[in-house]
């Protein structure tokens, strides 16, 4: 079976940068995946990871080590609009489907 | 990006009713798509994979009878809630991969938020 573990809240001031890590555990690994939440709402796609090292798309930022099994979202400028709930997810089996992790509650406070 | 929708958006229905989702790929072909249950403040569990023109593949605990899943077209995904109880209030949300995506982008519905009472 496939498990994740990442820090269940952060809270962070607006303008900083927060970093949240994300352990994994998984046969048939393809890749790892962040999405946001907002309440209410349906997660959206934020990046993928399939190699190791860094992705970088605008403020957002996402790493992968394939060998420790970890990877983290580094979000950077944060804005009073980034809080919501960030989830890493692993791609694995054939189907690539996708399991999620207990998803990290973002606060930024002014 | 591509979209998926469902419907309804929300349903309150009495105990012991069925309760019917849709899932649809709106502009892309779906051959799998995922049904996703999540309870207030917790994670995204994945109950089931929806393959098109086969059975759908359950995960350990989701009972295959009592949520019916019906994969009849390249864009269309349905979900059948029987004999709804109480506990099986929740948010539901299905997803698709786009193949053509270079991300492995799984792509949401907005869910389907079901009350029984």
């Amino acid at each position: 079976g496939q498990s994740l573990e990442q820090p269940s809240e952060v809270t962070a001031v607006e303008g900083a940068i927060v970093q949240i890590n994300c352990t994994y555990q998984t046969s048939g690994f393809y890749g790892l995946s962040w999405y946001q939440q907002h309440d209410g709402g349906a997660p959206t796609f934020l990046s993928y990871n399939a190699l190791d090292g860094l992705e970088e798309t605008g403020r957002f930022s996402s790493f992968l080590s394939r060998s420790d099994s970890y990877g983290y979202l580094l979000l950077q400028e944060l804005q009073m609009k980034d809080s919501a709930s960030y989830f890493c997810a692993v791609h694995s089996g054939g189907y690539q489907k996708v399991t999620f992790g207990i998803g990290t509650k973002l606060q930024v406070i002014p | 990006g591509a979209v998926v929708s469902q419907h309804p958006s929300r349903v309150i229905c009495k105990s012991g009713t069925s309760v019917k989702i849709e899932c649809r790929s709106l502009d892309f072909q779906a051959t799998t798509m995922f049904w996703y249950r999540q309870f207030p403040k917790q994670s995204l569990m994945l109950m089931a994979t929806s393959n098109e023109g086969s059975k759908a593949t359950y995960e350990q605990g989701v009972e295959k009878d009592k949520f019916l899943i019906n994969h009849a077209s390249l864009t269309l995904s349905t979900l059948t809630v029987t004999s709804a109880h109480p506990e099986d209030s929740s948010f539901y949300i299905c997803s698709a991969p786009d193949r053509a995506s270079s991300y492995n982008e799984q792509f949401f519905g907005p869910g389907t938020r079901l009350t029984v009472l």
